[in-house]
C-alpha cells in the first residue's frame, strides 16, 4: 500500500503571504495526486488533480506540482477566504489513500 | 447539475446497525464509481473504500473489511453505507464521493454524522 505523508501539520500566515504544501508518496504515484481543500464542517472541495490541473472555478493563485513521489501545493497571495484544511490523496492504486492534513490559519 | 445528497444524522447504540444513503442526480449513476470516506471528529479524511457502479463489485480497504458494506440500489440512483455491530470509534461523519474520469473525487455528498453512544 502506498503511504502518504504531508506536512506540514499545520501554518499560520498572514493575507498576501505564499505558502507550500508538500506530500510525499512511498512510491511512484505516477502524477495520480489531488488536493482538496475542507472547511469546518463542510465537504471537501477538489482544488487540484493529476497533480497540476486546476479544478473548474479554483483561483489561479492555487498551483500544483511534482512528480513521481514528492509533490506540492502552492498558494499565492493568501486571501482570508484560503483558511481550512489541506489534503492531498493519490488515485495510483487502492487503497486511494489521504495525506495527514494541514491546517491553515490566517494570521 | 450533479448532486450527491446524503441522509441525515444518526444516533445509534453500540452493537447496531446504520444504513446510510448517497442519492445522485444530474449524470448517469452507473458511468462512475463511488468511493465512501470516513472523518472521526477532528480528524482527517480516511478512504473506506468503493463500489462499481456497474458491475456492482465493492472494494473495501484493510480497515473496514468485515462489518462495513457497500450496495446499490441502481433503478433509485442510489449508494448505500451500512456498518454492522457498531462500535464508539464508528462514530463520525461519512461521505460519499463520486469517482471522475483519472480517479479524482470532483463530487461529494454533504456528509452524514454518525454518532454511536450508549
Amino acid at each position: 500500500d502506498i503511504q502518504m505523508t504531508q506536512s506540514p501539520a499545520s501554518l499560520s500566515a498572514s493575507v498576501g503571504e505564499t505558502v507550500t504544501i508538500t506530500c510525499r508518496a512511498s512510491g511512484n504515484i505516477h502524477n495520480y495526486l489531488a488536493w482538496y481543500q475542507q472547511k469546518q464542517g463542510k465537504s471537501p472541495q477538489l482544488l487540484v488533480y493529476n497533480a497540476k490541473t486546476l479544478a473548474d472555478g479554483v483561483p489561479s493563485r492555487f498551483s500544483g506540482s511534482g512528480s513521481g513521489t514528492q509533490y506540492s501545493l502552492k498558494i499565492n497571495s493568501l486571501q482570508p477566504e484560503d483558511f481550512g484544511s489541506y489534503y492531498c490523496q493519490h488515485f495510483w492504486s487502492t487503497p486511494r489513500t489521504f495525506g495527514g492534513g494541514t491546517k491553515l490559519e490566517i494570521k | 447539475q450533479i448532486q450527491l445528497v446524503q441522509s441525515g444524522p444518526e444516533l445509534k447504540k453500540p452493537g447496531e446497525t446504520v444504513k446510510i444513503s448517497c442519492k445522485a442526480s444530474g449524470y448517469t449513476f452507473t458511468n462512475y464509481g463511488m468511493n465512501w470516506v470516513k472523518q472521526a471528529p477532528g480528524k482527517g479524511l480516511k478512504w473506506m473504500g468503493w463500489i462499481n457502479t456497474y458491475t456492482g463489485e465493492p472494494t473495501y480497504a484493510d480497515d473496514f473489511k468485515g462489518r462495513f458494506a457497500f450496495s446499490l440500489e441502481t433503478s433509485a440512483s442510489t449508494a448505500y453505507l451500512q456498518i454492522n455491530n457498531l462500535k464508539n470509534e464508528d462514530t463520525a461523519t461519512y461521505f460519499c464521493a463520486r469517482d471522475d474520469y483519472d480517479g479524482e473525487f470532483a463530487y461529494w455528498g454533504q456528509g452524514t454524522l454518525v454518532t454511536v453512544s450508549a
